[in-house]
Protein backbone atom coordinates (compact mmCIF):
# COMPACT_ATOMS: atom_id res chain seq x y z
CA UNK A 1 0.00 0.00 0.00
CA UNK A 2 1.03 3.55 -0.13
CA UNK A 3 1.13 4.29 3.46
CA UNK A 4 1.71 2.19 6.72
CA UNK A 5 -1.63 0.64 7.50
CA UNK A 6 -2.33 -0.52 11.07
CA UNK A 7 -5.35 -2.45 12.45
CA UNK A 8 -7.40 -2.40 14.29
CA UNK A 9 -7.81 1.17 14.40
CA UNK A 10 -9.84 1.23 17.93
CA UNK A 11 -9.59 -2.22 20.46
CA UNK A 12 -11.63 -2.38 23.99
CA UNK A 13 -10.49 -5.27 26.06
CA UNK A 14 -11.45 -6.04 29.64
CA UNK A 15 -8.37 -5.85 32.25
CA UNK A 16 -6.89 -9.32 31.83
CA UNK A 17 -7.68 -10.14 28.33
CA UNK A 18 -4.82 -10.50 25.76
CA UNK A 19 -4.94 -7.95 22.44
CA UNK A 20 -3.13 -8.38 19.46
CA UNK A 21 -2.35 -5.30 17.11
CA UNK A 22 -1.14 -5.25 13.65
CA UNK A 23 1.06 -3.14 11.08
CA UNK A 24 1.87 -3.64 7.28
CA UNK A 25 5.02 -0.94 7.20
CA UNK A 26 5.61 0.61 3.37
CA UNK A 27 6.62 -1.98 1.06
CA UNK A 28 10.42 -2.00 0.61
CA UNK A 29 11.07 -0.34 4.58
CA UNK A 30 13.00 -2.23 6.05
CA UNK A 31 13.01 -0.64 9.37
CA UNK A 32 10.11 -0.73 11.89
CA UNK A 33 8.99 0.88 14.68
CA UNK A 34 6.18 0.54 17.79
CA UNK A 35 5.76 3.81 19.79
CA UNK A 36 3.10 4.85 22.70
CA UNK A 37 1.52 8.02 22.98
CA UNK A 38 -0.61 8.34 25.82
CA UNK A 39 -3.19 11.76 25.94
CA UNK A 40 -1.27 14.82 25.61
CA UNK A 41 2.12 13.16 25.48
CA UNK A 42 5.03 12.90 22.55
CA UNK A 43 5.18 9.07 21.41
CA UNK A 44 7.30 7.09 23.13
CA UNK A 45 9.38 4.07 21.77
CA UNK A 46 8.43 0.91 22.49
CA UNK A 47 10.52 -1.20 20.20
CA UNK A 48 12.99 -1.21 16.27
CA UNK A 49 13.19 -4.47 13.96
CA UNK A 50 15.18 -4.26 10.94
CA UNK A 51 13.80 -6.99 8.64
CA UNK A 52 12.96 -9.82 10.86
CA UNK A 53 15.40 -8.78 13.25
CA UNK A 54 14.21 -6.83 16.72
CA UNK A 55 17.56 -5.12 17.19
CA UNK A 56 16.16 -2.79 20.14
CA UNK A 57 13.32 -3.52 22.72
CA UNK A 58 14.52 -1.75 25.35
CA UNK A 59 10.91 0.62 25.47
CA UNK A 60 8.92 -2.35 26.24
CA UNK A 61 6.91 -1.14 29.70
CA UNK A 62 6.59 -4.61 30.68
CA UNK A 63 7.41 -8.66 29.97
CA UNK A 64 3.76 -8.66 28.97
CA UNK A 65 4.38 -6.62 25.78
CA UNK A 66 5.71 -8.76 23.14
CA UNK A 67 6.50 -7.57 19.58
CA UNK A 68 6.91 -9.90 16.33
CA UNK A 69 7.69 -9.11 12.47
CA UNK A 70 9.01 -12.78 11.57
CA UNK A 71 8.64 -11.96 7.37
CA UNK A 72 10.43 -9.09 7.47
CA UNK A 73 6.67 -6.91 7.08
CA UNK A 74 4.08 -6.95 8.54
CA UNK A 75 4.28 -6.92 12.59
CA UNK A 76 2.54 -7.73 15.77
CA UNK A 77 2.54 -6.18 19.17
CA UNK A 78 0.56 -8.26 21.36
CA UNK A 79 -0.15 -7.48 25.11
CA UNK A 80 -0.56 -9.99 27.25
CA UNK A 81 -2.82 -9.58 30.99
CA UNK A 82 -3.44 -5.86 29.85
CA UNK A 83 -3.73 -3.51 32.50
CA UNK A 84 -5.56 -0.06 32.27
CA UNK A 85 -2.56 1.68 32.11
CA UNK A 86 -2.13 -0.18 28.59
CA UNK A 87 -4.59 2.29 27.17
CA UNK A 88 -3.20 4.67 24.97
CA UNK A 89 -2.67 5.20 21.12
CA UNK A 90 0.00 2.61 19.52
CA UNK A 91 1.77 4.12 16.66
CA UNK A 92 3.93 1.93 13.90
CA UNK A 93 6.01 3.92 11.85
CA UNK A 94 8.32 2.38 9.45
CA UNK A 95 11.50 4.05 7.55
CA UNK A 96 13.52 3.56 4.09
CA UNK A 97 17.51 3.09 4.59
CA UNK A 98 17.95 4.78 1.02
CA UNK A 99 20.24 8.06 1.85
CA UNK A 100 18.05 10.26 0.32
CA UNK A 101 15.36 10.39 2.85
CA UNK A 102 18.32 9.74 5.88
CA UNK A 103 15.13 7.37 7.24
CA UNK A 104 12.44 9.69 8.22
CA UNK A 105 9.58 7.34 9.80
CA UNK A 106 5.68 7.38 8.34
CA UNK A 107 3.22 6.53 10.58
CA UNK A 108 0.46 4.59 10.53
CA UNK A 109 -3.34 5.73 11.58
CA UNK A 110 -2.49 4.11 15.02
CA UNK A 111 -4.53 2.15 17.13
CA UNK A 112 -6.48 3.63 19.94
CA UNK A 113 -6.55 1.09 22.73
CA UNK A 114 -8.93 1.18 25.77
CA UNK A 115 -8.74 -1.39 28.86
CA UNK A 116 -11.65 -1.43 30.62
CA UNK B 1 18.42 10.42 29.79
CA UNK B 2 18.21 12.02 26.34
CA UNK B 3 15.29 14.27 26.40
CA UNK B 4 13.13 16.55 23.95
CA UNK B 5 11.84 19.36 25.18
CA UNK B 6 8.70 21.48 24.29
CA UNK B 7 6.88 24.68 25.62
CA UNK B 8 3.09 22.66 25.87
CA UNK B 9 1.65 26.08 24.33
CA UNK B 10 -0.97 26.74 23.73
CA UNK B 11 0.30 29.56 21.23
CA UNK B 12 -2.22 31.31 19.96
CA UNK B 13 -1.49 33.20 16.40
CA UNK B 14 -3.81 35.68 14.20
CA UNK B 15 -3.88 34.40 10.59
CA UNK B 16 -1.80 35.50 8.08
CA UNK B 17 0.94 35.95 11.23
CA UNK B 18 4.25 34.03 11.96
CA UNK B 19 4.22 31.47 14.40
CA UNK B 20 7.64 30.48 15.87
CA UNK B 21 7.66 26.97 17.64
CA UNK B 22 10.76 26.20 19.57
CA UNK B 23 12.65 22.80 20.59
CA UNK B 24 15.67 21.84 22.69
CA UNK B 25 17.48 18.62 23.23
CA UNK B 26 19.88 16.95 25.68
CA UNK B 27 22.23 14.42 23.46
CA UNK B 28 25.15 16.37 21.48
CA UNK B 29 25.42 13.23 19.72
CA UNK B 30 21.95 13.49 18.41
CA UNK B 31 21.92 14.24 13.93
CA UNK B 32 18.60 14.24 12.31
CA UNK B 33 15.79 16.39 13.43
CA UNK B 34 12.55 16.42 12.53
CA UNK B 35 8.84 18.47 12.90
CA UNK B 36 5.42 16.60 13.07
CA UNK B 37 2.24 18.12 12.43
CA UNK B 38 -0.60 15.68 14.36
CA UNK B 39 -4.11 17.11 14.04
CA UNK B 40 -6.22 15.90 17.25
CA UNK B 41 -7.02 11.73 16.62
CA UNK B 42 -4.56 11.64 13.80
CA UNK B 43 -1.00 10.02 13.05
CA UNK B 44 1.75 12.19 13.31
CA UNK B 45 2.18 13.92 9.44
CA UNK B 46 6.14 14.54 8.80
CA UNK B 47 6.63 18.01 7.55
CA UNK B 48 9.99 19.01 8.03
CA UNK B 49 13.73 17.27 8.20
CA UNK B 50 16.86 19.19 8.91
CA UNK B 51 20.32 17.20 9.11
CA UNK B 52 22.94 20.19 9.53
CA UNK B 53 23.22 23.84 10.62
CA UNK B 54 21.17 26.42 9.08
CA UNK B 55 18.20 27.00 7.46
CA UNK B 56 15.78 24.71 5.76
CA UNK B 57 13.03 26.05 4.04
CA UNK B 58 10.18 24.52 2.52
CA UNK B 59 6.79 25.94 1.38
CA UNK B 60 5.64 28.30 4.35
CA UNK B 61 7.42 26.17 6.60
CA UNK B 62 11.22 26.75 7.76
CA UNK B 63 13.43 24.74 10.23
CA UNK B 64 16.29 26.59 11.95
CA UNK B 65 18.95 24.27 13.73
CA UNK B 66 21.45 24.96 16.01
CA UNK B 67 23.72 22.23 17.22
CA UNK B 68 25.71 24.50 19.55
CA UNK B 69 23.31 25.66 21.03
CA UNK B 70 21.41 22.37 20.74
CA UNK B 71 18.11 24.17 18.94
CA UNK B 72 15.74 23.44 16.31
CA UNK B 73 12.75 25.42 15.55
CA UNK B 74 10.22 25.65 12.90
CA UNK B 75 8.78 28.84 11.66
CA UNK B 76 5.34 29.09 9.50
CA UNK B 77 4.50 31.78 7.66
CA UNK B 78 1.23 33.18 6.93
CA UNK B 79 -0.69 30.75 9.23
CA UNK B 80 -3.79 29.52 8.54
CA UNK B 81 -6.34 27.88 10.53
CA UNK B 82 -5.72 24.91 8.58
CA UNK B 83 -2.45 24.83 10.42
CA UNK B 84 -4.14 24.44 14.45
CA UNK B 85 -2.47 21.25 15.18
CA UNK B 86 0.36 20.08 17.60
CA UNK B 87 3.90 20.03 16.78
CA UNK B 88 6.10 17.45 17.64
CA UNK B 89 9.70 18.00 17.73
CA UNK B 90 11.25 14.73 17.38
CA UNK B 91 15.17 13.88 17.37
CA UNK B 92 17.37 10.62 16.21
CA UNK B 93 20.50 9.87 17.10
CA UNK B 94 22.05 7.77 14.04
CA UNK B 95 20.11 6.32 10.99
CA UNK B 96 17.41 3.66 11.74
CA UNK B 97 17.31 4.55 15.59
CA UNK B 98 14.72 5.44 17.39
CA UNK B 99 13.27 8.94 17.32
CA UNK B 100 12.74 10.86 20.42
CA UNK B 101 9.57 13.33 20.69
CA UNK B 102 9.10 16.28 22.67
CA UNK B 103 5.67 16.29 24.03
CA UNK B 104 4.81 18.65 21.29
CA UNK B 105 3.67 22.17 21.06
CA UNK B 106 -0.40 22.89 20.04
CA UNK B 107 -0.95 25.83 17.86
CA UNK B 108 -4.13 27.95 16.95
CA UNK B 109 -4.16 29.79 14.20
CA UNK B 110 -7.66 32.42 14.78
CA UNK B 111 -9.08 33.70 11.47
Amino acid sequence: GAGVSQSPRYKVAKRGQDVALRCDPISGHVSLFWYQQALGQGPEFLTYFQNEAQLDKSGLPSDRFFAERPEGSVSTLKIQRTQQEDSAVYLCASSSPSVGSAGAQHFGDGTRLSIL
Amino acid sequence: QKEVEQNSGPLSVPEGAIASLNCTYSDRVSQSFFWYRQYSGKSPELIMSIYSNGDKEDGRFTAQLNKASQYVSLLIRDSQPSDSATYLCAVRGQAGTALIFGKGTTLSVSS
